[in-house]
């Protein structure tokens, strides 16, 4: 049972555009909502978090929208760059600070 | 950002043999810390939840007397693989939220390889 799912598994997108991840929750206990960026090989790098008292976070060039009636969020990355390329979870959580990851989304900026 | 080292980055063992993986807030206390496990092209999957001062909690399926969790200050949390065999060969990650705060920060990793 997954109550977080990343539906794109990869996604290509050229330099300066913008790049928008989503991602699907089921669990209505979520109240708090990050997004992590990985390489191979390393650990997750904290990119963007939002309360769900918010719609919209801004932090430079992200942006996370969530959604909570469609129980949905997204990541908006603009304009992207090359090194975005990189493995992106969107992190859902609940009462005890747990993580509860989705599957991951490729992210491929060509030049 | 706050500050999380894990240590060793990598490390090959003798299966029968046990493994310390060392966990540490560099820069923030913390009483909770998480560890993870990642398989190759997966996501990462809890394995469990160290607390400082008390037993850890563990998800459903990991065995507690297999992957032993100490956190003995606030800043250091410890995984002990013990008795490893081969299919415990993987990259074990932790992550901690500085008191007060529900951002998670992650250590580096650890790759372990179980021979």
């Amino acid at each position: 049972d997954q109550q977080v799912k990343q539906n794109s598994p990869s996604l290509s997108v050229q330099e300066g555009r913008i790049s928008i991840l989503n991602c699907d929750y089921t669990n209505s206990m979520f109240d708090y909502f990050l997004w992590y960026k990985k390489y191979p090989a390393e650990g997750p790098t904290f990119l963007i978090s939002i309360s769900s008292i918010k719609d919209k976070n801004e932090d430079g060039r992200f942006t996370v929208f969530l959604n909570k009636s469609a129980k949905h969020l997204s990541l908006h990355i603009v304009p992207s760059q090359p090194g975005d390329s990189a493995v992106y979870f969107c992190a859902a959580v609940a009462a005890g600070n747990k993580l509860t990851f989705g599957g991951g989304t490729r992210v491929l900026v060509k030049p | 950002g706050a500050v999380v080292s894990q240590h060793p980055s990598r490390v090959i063992c003798k299966s029968g043999t046990s493994v310390k993986i060392e966990c540490r807030s560099l820069d923030f206390q913390a009483t909770t810390m998480f560890w993870y496990r990642q398989f190759p092209k997966q996501s990462l999957m809890l394995m469990a939840t160290s607390n400082e001062g008390s037993k850890a909690t563990y998800e459903q399926g990991v065995e507690k007397d297999k992957f032993l969790i100490n956190h003995a200050s606030l800043t250091l949390s410890t995984l002990t693989v013990t008795s490893a065999h081969p299919e415990d060969s993987s990259f074990y990650i932790c992550s901690a939220p500085a008191i007060g705060f529900r951002e998670q920060y992650f250590g580096p990793g650890t790759r372990l390889t179980v021979t």
